[in-house]
């Protein structure tokens, strides 16, 4: 089956770094992406890769090792307006998304 | 604001009522989504149009109908449910099927069967 884990919940400090795990079992794979999810708002694009090695986008960097079914999520400089849930997503042989539950990020002053 | 409205935002609904959840996407895109999402759970898929075509049912109960007259509006009916399919139901659109797009979100309905 198809399978995409990570954690529940995770709390880091304001002003710190943050690594949010990703690991993904699934039929084909035609890349990896990151969301994020605000409490009662919608899901919002963070990141996509397809080729290994780290993409970095302002204080967010996204991390993908196809080999080890592998990704993280890497926030810096925390700020409060961080606290969210992030949605870790595989695109698979058929072009359908497979989400992972998502973990919630608590951001503490 | 991602280009995604749905309505309506909430719904509390008895199983025997008939309700309809209503999206529409102003990008130019040309597939749409409905997801369900229930809480600590994956997102589902449960349909997906592709110029106005169903291309995918997940194994959906016939309880929910999707009807999508135009590539920017879709709709999902809903009949006769169940207190478990009280969830977050989310429209997303995407440029096309069959590539590794960015999919777009609306807000999403939250749906409360009692």
């Amino acid at each position: 089956g198809q399978n995409i884990d990570q954690p529940t919940e995770m709390t880091a400090t304001e002003g710190a770094i943050v690594q949010i795990n990703c690991t993904y079992q699934t039929s084909g794979f035609n890349g990896l992406f990151w969301y994020q999810q605000h409490a009662g708002e919608a899901p919002t694009f963070l990141s996509y890769n397809v080729l290994d090695g780290l993409e970095e986008k302002g204080r967010f960097s996204s991390f993908l090792s196809r080999s080890k079914g592998y990704s993280y999520l890497l926030l810096k400089e925390l700020q409060m307006k961080d606290s969210a849930s992030y949605l870790c997503a595989v695109s698979d042989s058929n072009y359908q998304l497979i989400w992972g539950a998502g973990t919630k990020l608590i951001i503490k002053p | 604001e991602t280009g995604v409205t749905q309505t309506p935002r909430h719904l509390v609904m008895g199983m025997t009522n008939k309700k309809s959840l209503k999206c529409e996407q102003h990008l130019g895109h040309n597939a749409m989504y409905w997801y369900k999402q229930s809480a600590k759970k994956p997102l589902e898929l449960m349909f997906v149009y592709n110029f106005k075509e169903q291309t995918e049912n997940n194994s959906v109960p016939s309880r929910f109908s999707p009807e999508c007259p135009n590539s920017s509006h879709l709709f999902l009916h809903l009949h006769t449910l169940q207190p478990e399919d009280s969830a977050l139901y989310l429209c997303a659109s995407s440029p096309r099927v069959a590539e590794p797009n960015e999919q777009y979100f609306g807000p999403g309905t939250r749906l409360t069967v009692t």
